[in-house]
């Protein structure tokens, strides 16, 4: 099973909402990861999390805070969004944060902020 | 910084072969990656290389890898309707972070 979850699949959001993107896997990888793509772009690096804690940020503003509260959940809280974060937030997973790992990604979340 | 290309566009009849070219810059890369993305969907993981290997055959996708000229390629042999997607190309790097090509979409005609 290479399987990783996003919830939800679609997210419509005002300026000055707060909302969270969540993932998940039961594959018992222990790095996780939140890339970005706009449309008809390829995917950006936003976060890398191993083993829980934090690896690489790739200078995300604020407004876009990960949490990793177990090595199955990666969460993505969001706060006060500007609408060019409109994008579809992909989430995945590998054994390691290594590039000896293929990553396995979820289906995303669509974003739309207004 | 690394850097990997791909042509944007691949239009092909059914049953004919297709092949998607991509050339990168990092030759440090462990692992170089496909991934297929259909519209609205995720990234799927197609198939991957070994950097010290020069060609890998997974059923229908072969992958063929000249490290000397930095250069990927994936065949896909009797190209299917339920092929048209975009597909990326991708070297991976510090703590696994992914470059993707542009990618390239395909095209399935009658």
């Amino acid at each position: 099973d290479t399987e990783v979850t996003q919830t939800p699949k679609h997210l419509v959001m005002g300026m000055t909402n707060k909302k969270s993107l969540k993932c998940e896997q039961h594959m018992g990888h222990r790095a996780m990861y939140w890339y970005k793509q706009k449309a008809k772009k390829p995917p950006e690096l936003m976060f890398v999390y191993s083993y829980e804690k934090l690896s690489i940020n790739e200078s995300v503003p604020s407004r876009f805070s990960p949490e990793c509260p177990n090595s199955s959940l990666l969460n993505l809280h969001l706060h006060a969004l500007q609408p060019e974060d409109s994008a579809l937030y992909l989430c995945a997973s590998s054994q390691a944060a290594s590039s000896s790992y293929e990553q396995y990604f979820g289906p995303g979340t669509r974003l739309t902020v207004t | 910084g690394e850097d990997v290309e791909q042509s944007l566009f691949l239009s092909v009849r059914e049953g004919d072969s297709s092949v998607i070219n991509c050339t990168y810059t990092d030759s440090s890369s462990t692992y170089l990656y496909w991934y297929k993305q259909e519209p609205g969907a995720g990234l799927q993981l197609l198939t991957y290389i070994f950097s010290n290997m020069d060609m890998k055959q997974d059923q229908r996708l072969t992958v063929l890898l000249n490290k000397k000229d930095k250069h990927l390629s994936l065949r896909i042999a009797d190209t299917q309707t339920g092929d048209s997607a975009i597909y990326f190309c991708a070297t991976s790097g510090g703590y696994n972070k992914l470059i993707f090509g542009a990618g390239t979409r395909l095209a399935v005609h009658p």
